[in-house]
């Protein structure tokens, strides 16, 4: 059972705007900023999003960010066939003192 | 250009140590204000922190896996080093080690390709 929760999955039709929401608590989401990473098939996570809303050099300006209380939204609009993957939100928690992880979300682009 | 590069044992015995290593090139671990952290990823799950250690030295640990875990640093040899004791098919994953900063406020922004790890006798 993950800290963070997502949904486990979620689909669109190229072009189409897609949003994953994740939700904490007050000990994370509620006091820290989120980040976002993207899992391709078969490799390593990618930072896709970091302090809610900031994409690193690299990442598509079709991605976006965003918080509000102890929640968070990726959202993901022009929809992209190379998009297909799973995406976790993660954040510090500062009862547990560690890192915490959504339990991902698998976007299949349809 | 930073790069992280885990190795390690691919099989480990159940009740045994798991030992992996994190080798880091393009910086000095003790000299930039980071962290460096250790994730697992079970087979078919998603990810799980498993503790970091701060440049200075200090460590975090996830609560689950306090007692068993170990990390430190070797700053001469640049690498990173887990040790994951008595060992269960339950931590049978693809190891990963990333770097971060306080409280993640720039995500983990560099990552390991992973190594699998199995545990089985």
């Amino acid at each position: 059972q993950s800290v963070l929760t997502q949904p486990p999955s979620a689909s669109g039709t190229p072009g189409q705007r897609v949003t994953i929401s994740c939700s904490g608590s007050s000990s994370n989401i509620g006091s820290n900023t989120v980040n976002w990473y993207q899992q391709l098939p078969g490799t390593a996570p990618r930072l896709l999003m970091y302090s809610n809303n900031q994409r690193p050099s690299g990442v598509p300006d079709r991605f976006s960010g965003s918080k509000s209380g102890t929640s968070a939204s990726l959202a993901i609009s022009g929809l992209q066939s190379e998009d297909e993957a799973d995406y976790y939100c993660a954040a510090w928690d500062d009862s547990l003192n560690g890192a915490v992880f959504g339990g991902g979300t698998q976007l299949t682009v349809l | 250009q930073l790069q992280l590069q885990e190795s390690g044992p691919g099989l480990v015995k159940p009740s045994e140590t798991l030992s992996l290593t994190c080798t880091v090139s393009g910086v000095s671990i003790s000299s930039s204000s980071y962290f460096w952290g250790w994730i697992r990823q079970p087979p078919g799950k998603g990810l799980e922190w498993i503790g970091s250690l701060y440049y200075s030295g200090g460590t975090y640990y996830n609560p689950s896996l306090k007692s068993r875990v170990s990390i430190s640093v070797d700053t001469s040899k640049k690498q990173l080093s887990l040790k994951l004791s008595s060992v269960t098919a339950a931590d049978t994953a693809v190891y990963y080690c990333a770097r971060h900063d306080q409280w993640l406020a720039h995500g983990m922004d560099v990552w390991g390709q992973g190594t699998t790890v199995t545990v089985s006798s």
